[in-house]
């Protein structure tokens, strides 16, 4: 079965660049999230998604972070322009659902973010 | 608002010892407790969710308990072995939100 899987792995992209980190969830997977793992701040959720639909994106930090989900198996990160301080790495996860709070989380390796 | 803490932040054991991981948080009005285990360089792996109404999950040689009134939980890994040496991160889930609240987590390493 396969997980969830993100692209690219690896993104090295100078200051001002818009950036685009794309996300797969297991198939059946009803939720979607995306977090940020720096070391200052650890795990932060950014923005997650039930049935393609945004749900709370208070974690977004600016206007320059937008994340979209156009079908149930496919979400993006957009980062526009990125800046040094957006470095980290971005992970996505899936889960059958948080509604009764029974379904843990699967997460993709993560793309790691190097803005220069 | 929820804040969790994971107390050792870095662990070196040596093989074979019973060890413990602890987490704590502050708001008691969770949903459920995570644990995960984050090798370098991958992600997330769920190794245990306790829900609110339970005291403790196994699974192998992991056990964790939760202890709601005092707001902790831990995780229990008996005869520890070098394949354990990862970084152990908990997840408080608020039962007013479905955001899940992690802690920084405790690096392992288990040396032969």
């Amino acid at each position: 079965d396969a997980g969830v899987i993100q692209s690219p792995r690896h993104e090295v992209t100078e200051m001002g660049q818009e950036v685009t980190l794309r996300c797969k969830p297991i198939s059946g997977h009803d939720y979607l999230f995306w977090y940020r793992q720096t070391m200052m701040r650890g795990l932060e959720l950014l923005i997650y998604f039930n049935n393609n639909v945004p749900i709370d994106d208070s974690g977004m930090p600016e206007d320059r972070f937008s994340a979209k989900m156009p079908n149930a198996s496919f979400s993006t990160l957009k980062i526009q322009p990125s800046e040094p301080r957006d470095s980290a790495v971005y992970f996505c996860a899936s889960s059958p659902g948080t509604g009764t709070g029974r379904q843990p989380q699967h997460f993709g390796d993560g793309t790691r973010l190097s803005i220069l | 608002k929820q804040e969790v803490t994971q107390i050792p932040a870095a662990l070196s054991v040596p093989e074979g010892e019973n060890l413990v991981l602890n987490c704590s948080f502050t708001d008691s009005a969770i949903y459920n407790l995570q644990w995960f285990r984050q090798d370098p360089g991958k992600g997330l792996t769920s190794l245990l969710l306790i829900q609110s109404s339970q005291r403790e999950q196994t699974s192998g040689r992991l056990n964790a308990s939760l202890d709601k009134s005092s707001g902790r939980s831990t995780l229990y890994i008996a005869a520890s072995q070098p394949g354990d040496s990862a970084t152990y991160l908990c997840a408080a889930l608020s039962g007013g939100s479905y955001i899940p609240t992690f802690g920084r987590g405790t690096s392992l390493i288990v040396h032969p």
